[in-house]
Protein backbone atom coordinates (compact mmCIF):
# COMPACT_ATOMS: atom_id res chain seq x y z
CA UNK A 1 0.00 0.00 0.00
CA UNK A 2 1.50 3.60 -0.74
CA UNK A 3 2.13 5.61 1.43
CA UNK A 4 3.82 8.98 3.23
CA UNK A 5 4.65 9.44 6.49
CA UNK A 6 5.78 13.14 7.69
CA UNK A 7 7.69 14.42 10.62
CA UNK A 8 7.47 15.74 12.69
CA UNK A 9 3.33 16.54 13.17
CA UNK A 10 4.02 19.80 14.46
CA UNK A 11 6.87 21.78 15.36
CA UNK A 12 7.28 25.55 17.08
CA UNK A 13 10.73 27.80 16.23
CA UNK A 14 11.85 31.04 17.15
CA UNK A 15 11.48 33.64 14.02
CA UNK A 16 15.08 33.63 12.38
CA UNK A 17 16.01 30.41 13.02
CA UNK A 18 16.27 26.98 10.15
CA UNK A 19 14.11 23.83 10.37
CA UNK A 20 13.93 20.92 8.66
CA UNK A 21 10.90 18.84 7.71
CA UNK A 22 11.15 15.37 6.80
CA UNK A 23 8.98 12.87 4.59
CA UNK A 24 9.15 9.07 4.22
CA UNK A 25 7.45 7.73 1.23
CA UNK A 26 7.08 3.68 -0.04
CA UNK A 27 5.05 4.69 -3.37
CA UNK A 28 5.67 2.90 -5.87
CA UNK A 29 6.84 2.76 -8.86
CA UNK A 30 8.20 6.48 -7.96
CA UNK A 31 7.56 9.78 -10.52
CA UNK A 32 7.79 12.98 -8.46
CA UNK A 33 7.38 14.43 -5.50
CA UNK A 34 5.75 17.95 -4.55
CA UNK A 35 6.01 20.14 -0.94
CA UNK A 36 2.69 21.96 -0.81
CA UNK A 37 2.78 24.82 1.65
CA UNK A 38 -1.10 25.58 3.25
CA UNK A 39 -1.95 29.02 4.99
CA UNK A 40 -5.00 28.42 8.02
CA UNK A 41 -7.99 28.82 6.01
CA UNK A 42 -6.65 28.41 2.40
CA UNK A 43 -5.87 25.69 -0.29
CA UNK A 44 -2.23 24.63 -0.90
CA UNK A 45 0.53 26.19 -2.80
CA UNK A 46 2.95 24.43 -4.56
CA UNK A 47 6.58 25.13 -2.65
CA UNK A 48 8.56 22.62 -5.25
CA UNK A 49 8.23 19.51 -7.39
CA UNK A 50 10.95 16.88 -7.73
CA UNK A 51 11.47 14.40 -10.22
CA UNK A 52 13.97 10.59 -9.11
CA UNK A 53 16.66 12.58 -11.35
CA UNK A 54 16.66 15.60 -8.74
CA UNK A 55 18.64 15.50 -5.73
CA UNK A 56 17.77 19.51 -4.44
CA UNK A 57 15.65 22.43 -5.52
CA UNK A 58 15.82 25.56 -3.80
CA UNK A 59 12.72 28.41 -4.29
CA UNK A 60 13.89 30.86 -1.91
CA UNK A 61 14.48 29.83 1.47
CA UNK A 62 12.79 26.69 0.96
CA UNK A 63 15.00 24.06 0.17
CA UNK A 64 13.92 20.48 -0.75
CA UNK A 65 15.97 17.19 -1.03
CA UNK A 66 15.21 13.60 -2.16
CA UNK A 67 16.86 10.50 -1.88
CA UNK A 68 15.16 8.17 -3.82
CA UNK A 69 17.43 5.36 -2.50
CA UNK A 70 16.13 6.01 0.66
CA UNK A 71 12.65 7.15 -0.48
CA UNK A 72 12.88 9.63 1.81
CA UNK A 73 12.70 13.71 1.32
CA UNK A 74 13.09 17.08 3.45
CA UNK A 75 12.33 20.35 2.91
CA UNK A 76 14.50 22.95 5.10
CA UNK A 77 13.46 26.46 5.46
CA UNK A 78 15.93 28.96 6.47
CA UNK A 79 15.97 31.86 8.05
CA UNK A 80 12.22 31.07 9.18
CA UNK A 81 9.78 34.29 8.89
CA UNK A 82 6.09 34.61 10.80
CA UNK A 83 4.47 33.92 7.20
CA UNK A 84 6.15 30.73 7.02
CA UNK A 85 3.79 29.32 9.91
CA UNK A 86 1.56 26.90 7.61
CA UNK A 87 1.01 23.39 7.32
CA UNK A 88 3.78 21.62 5.25
CA UNK A 89 2.57 18.70 3.01
CA UNK A 90 4.57 16.03 0.89
CA UNK A 91 2.49 14.50 -1.50
CA UNK A 92 3.94 11.54 -3.83
CA UNK A 93 2.69 10.86 -7.03
CA UNK A 94 3.09 7.44 -8.78
CA UNK A 95 4.51 6.33 -12.43
CA UNK A 96 1.85 5.91 -14.87
CA UNK A 97 -1.26 7.34 -13.13
CA UNK A 98 -2.61 10.32 -13.99
CA UNK A 99 -5.27 12.96 -11.95
CA UNK A 100 -5.54 12.26 -8.15
CA UNK A 101 -7.02 8.67 -8.26
CA UNK A 102 -6.27 6.34 -5.18
CA UNK A 103 -3.55 4.93 -6.97
CA UNK A 104 -2.16 8.10 -8.24
CA UNK A 105 -1.30 10.49 -5.42
CA UNK A 106 -0.42 9.89 -1.76
CA UNK A 107 -0.73 12.71 0.26
CA UNK A 108 0.85 13.03 4.06
CA UNK A 109 -1.13 14.45 6.67
CA UNK A 110 1.18 17.44 6.62
CA UNK A 111 3.96 19.12 9.58
CA UNK A 112 2.09 22.05 11.27
CA UNK A 113 4.57 24.65 11.72
CA UNK A 114 4.37 27.49 13.82
CA UNK A 115 6.79 30.66 13.92
CA UNK A 116 7.14 32.30 17.10
CA UNK A 117 8.16 35.98 17.28
CA UNK B 1 -5.92 35.56 -14.52
CA UNK B 2 -8.71 34.34 -11.81
CA UNK B 3 -7.27 32.00 -9.59
CA UNK B 4 -9.94 28.77 -8.68
CA UNK B 5 -12.95 30.41 -6.57
CA UNK B 6 -14.96 28.05 -4.68
CA UNK B 7 -18.43 29.07 -2.92
CA UNK B 8 -19.71 28.97 -0.21
CA UNK B 9 -16.46 29.52 1.79
CA UNK B 10 -18.11 28.41 4.96
CA UNK B 11 -21.33 26.29 5.54
CA UNK B 12 -23.30 24.76 8.78
CA UNK B 13 -25.78 21.70 8.30
CA UNK B 14 -27.15 19.36 10.22
CA UNK B 15 -26.98 15.83 10.28
CA UNK B 16 -29.57 13.87 7.80
CA UNK B 17 -29.23 17.16 5.25
CA UNK B 18 -27.64 17.49 1.80
CA UNK B 19 -25.18 20.32 0.29
CA UNK B 20 -24.25 21.03 -2.64
CA UNK B 21 -20.63 23.31 -3.57
CA UNK B 22 -19.06 24.65 -6.12
CA UNK B 23 -16.04 25.21 -7.86
CA UNK B 24 -15.04 27.37 -11.00
CA UNK B 25 -11.91 26.45 -12.04
CA UNK B 26 -9.42 28.67 -13.54
CA UNK B 27 -10.08 29.69 -17.65
CA UNK B 28 -8.80 27.40 -19.70
CA UNK B 29 -8.71 24.70 -16.90
CA UNK B 30 -11.14 21.45 -18.20
CA UNK B 31 -9.72 19.06 -14.89
CA UNK B 32 -11.60 19.62 -11.63
CA UNK B 33 -10.19 17.40 -8.58
CA UNK B 34 -12.53 17.24 -5.26
CA UNK B 35 -10.62 16.47 -1.89
CA UNK B 36 -11.80 16.23 1.67
CA UNK B 37 -8.88 17.53 4.45
CA UNK B 38 -9.55 16.56 8.14
CA UNK B 39 -7.36 17.17 10.97
CA UNK B 40 -6.83 13.26 11.06
CA UNK B 41 -6.92 11.99 7.46
CA UNK B 42 -5.19 14.72 5.82
CA UNK B 43 -5.90 15.61 2.43
CA UNK B 44 -8.08 12.62 0.55
CA UNK B 45 -8.81 12.68 -2.98
CA UNK B 46 -13.01 12.53 -3.74
CA UNK B 47 -12.88 12.43 -7.57
CA UNK B 48 -12.07 14.29 -10.33
CA UNK B 49 -14.24 15.57 -13.95
CA UNK B 50 -12.57 16.10 -17.09
CA UNK B 51 -14.75 17.19 -19.33
CA UNK B 52 -18.08 16.55 -17.89
CA UNK B 53 -17.06 13.28 -17.51
CA UNK B 54 -15.81 11.59 -13.86
CA UNK B 55 -12.40 10.34 -14.85
CA UNK B 56 -11.02 9.40 -11.54
CA UNK B 57 -12.84 8.56 -8.21
CA UNK B 58 -10.98 7.77 -4.50
CA UNK B 59 -12.51 5.50 -1.58
CA UNK B 60 -15.87 7.69 -0.70
CA UNK B 61 -19.41 6.04 -0.10
CA UNK B 62 -22.11 7.20 -2.80
CA UNK B 63 -23.06 10.03 -0.93
CA UNK B 64 -20.42 11.56 -2.50
CA UNK B 65 -21.30 12.37 -6.11
CA UNK B 66 -20.57 15.17 -8.67
CA UNK B 67 -20.38 16.30 -11.92
CA UNK B 68 -19.24 18.90 -14.18
CA UNK B 69 -20.95 21.35 -16.77
CA UNK B 70 -19.92 22.24 -19.99
CA UNK B 71 -18.14 25.35 -18.81
CA UNK B 72 -16.03 23.53 -16.91
CA UNK B 73 -17.76 24.72 -13.16
CA UNK B 74 -17.91 21.45 -10.69
CA UNK B 75 -20.50 21.05 -8.26
CA UNK B 76 -19.91 18.24 -5.30
CA UNK B 77 -22.95 16.96 -3.32
CA UNK B 78 -23.22 15.12 0.03
CA UNK B 79 -26.33 13.43 0.93
CA UNK B 80 -27.42 12.04 4.30
CA UNK B 81 -24.55 14.46 6.21
CA UNK B 82 -22.73 12.97 9.28
CA UNK B 83 -21.04 14.38 11.87
CA UNK B 84 -17.56 12.85 10.16
CA UNK B 85 -18.43 14.45 6.92
CA UNK B 86 -17.52 17.95 8.80
CA UNK B 87 -14.01 18.80 6.90
CA UNK B 88 -12.95 21.43 4.55
CA UNK B 89 -13.52 20.55 0.62
CA UNK B 90 -11.07 21.49 -1.56
CA UNK B 91 -10.91 21.49 -5.21
CA UNK B 92 -8.22 22.21 -8.00
CA UNK B 93 -7.99 22.71 -11.56
CA UNK B 94 -5.52 21.88 -13.99
CA UNK B 95 -5.53 22.19 -18.16
CA UNK B 96 -5.91 18.50 -18.58
CA UNK B 97 -5.26 16.85 -15.23
CA UNK B 98 -1.82 17.02 -15.31
CA UNK B 99 -1.83 16.57 -11.25
CA UNK B 100 1.55 18.04 -11.03
CA UNK B 101 -0.32 21.57 -12.25
CA UNK B 102 -3.23 21.51 -10.01
CA UNK B 103 -4.06 25.16 -8.96
CA UNK B 104 -6.14 25.03 -5.32
CA UNK B 105 -8.72 27.05 -4.47
CA UNK B 106 -9.66 28.85 -0.67
CA UNK B 107 -11.54 25.54 0.01
CA UNK B 108 -15.39 25.46 1.84
CA UNK B 109 -15.26 24.89 5.37
CA UNK B 110 -18.37 22.38 6.09
CA UNK B 111 -19.73 21.95 10.15
CA UNK B 112 -22.51 19.47 10.28
CA UNK B 113 -23.86 19.40 14.10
Amino acid sequence: KNQVEQSPQSLIILEGKNCTLQCNYTVSPFSNLRWYKQDTGRGPVSLTIMTFSENTKSNGRYTATLDADTKQSSLHITASQLSDSASYICVVSALGRSGGGADGLTFGKGTHLIIQP
Amino acid sequence: KAGVTQTPRYLIKTRGQQVTLSCSPISGHRSVSWYQQTPGQGLQFLFEYFSETQRNKGNFPGRFSGRQFSNSRSEMNVSTLELGDSALYLCASSLAGEWNEQYFGPGTRLTVT
